[in-house]
């Protein structure tokens, strides 16, 4: 059971070029997220997607777009790296909430490094 | 506004001693979930324990306790006889149905255990 899985695990980029950050689930999770972690301080929201088809914009969303391609895959984009989007970040997903609470519950995967020269 | 506050930034003990992390949060909300994760030092991120606002009773886990206090917008977290390996970073974070429950993190507690 893989849970969530995010490529790659460490990236460099040099100012101003692009990349995709992956992330996919396979615990058939309706809602995904986005998340950046900087030293010294507690996860920050880039994006989410309460469901297949459907992004919103969360606390810190400038500089990224995402992508829900499909129930399992959320993507990350940066279109021009800067040096402040050094980072390590976070994809999460979690079960539609409903009667049960345990539905709740953001599952993580493993992080992405990621630092811009 | 939501916030979480883990007022305390490195806590350092020596193993079997027990050590509590403090957390205390702001919502107007009432219909909302806490949340622990602890980060060790491979940075993956696991889920400890959720309590919603309506059930204050404590809760215990092994030698992991929680105290939930609505009075003082207090979640605080509780390890008995702690071991080399509970350190780790420990995080409080908050949620609520309004906004798809995002979670609001605290800033986190570094747990060091010395042996």
């Amino acid at each position: 059971n893989a849970g969530v899985t995010q490529t790659p695990k460490f990236q460099v980029l040099k100012t101003g070029q692009s990349m995709t950050l992956q992330c996919a689930q396979d615990m058939n999770h309706n809602s995904m997220y986005w998340y950046r972690q900087d030293p010294g301080m507690g996860l920050r929201l880039i994006y989410y997607s309460a469901s297949e088809g459907t992004t919103d914009k969360g606390e810190v969303p400038n500089g990224y777009n995402v992508s829900r391609l499909n129930k399992r895959e959320f993507s990350l984009r940066l279109e021009s790296a800067a040096p402040s989007q050094t980072s390590v970040y976070f994809c999460a997903s979690r079960p539609l909430a409903g009667g049960n609470l345990a539905k709740n519950i953001q599952y993580f995967g493993a992080g992405t490094r990621l630092s811009v020269l | 506004a939501q916030k979480v506050t883990q007022a305390q930034t490195e806590i350092s003990v020596v193993e079997k001693e027990d050590v509590t992390l403090d957390c205390v949060y702001e919502t107007r909300d009432t219909t909302y979930y806490l949340f622990w994760y602890k980060q060790p030092p491979s940075g993956e991120l696991v889920f400890l324990i959720r309590r919603n606002s309506f059930d204050e009773q404590n809760e215990i886990s092994g030698r992991y306790s929680w105290n939930f206090q609505k009075s003082t917008s207090s979640f605080n977290f509780t390890i008995t006889a702690s071991q080399v390996v509970d350190s780790a970073v420990y995080f409080c974070a908050l949620s609520d149905p309004d906004s798809n429950y995002q979670l609001i993190w605290g800033a986190g507690t570094k747990l060091i255990i010395k042996p």
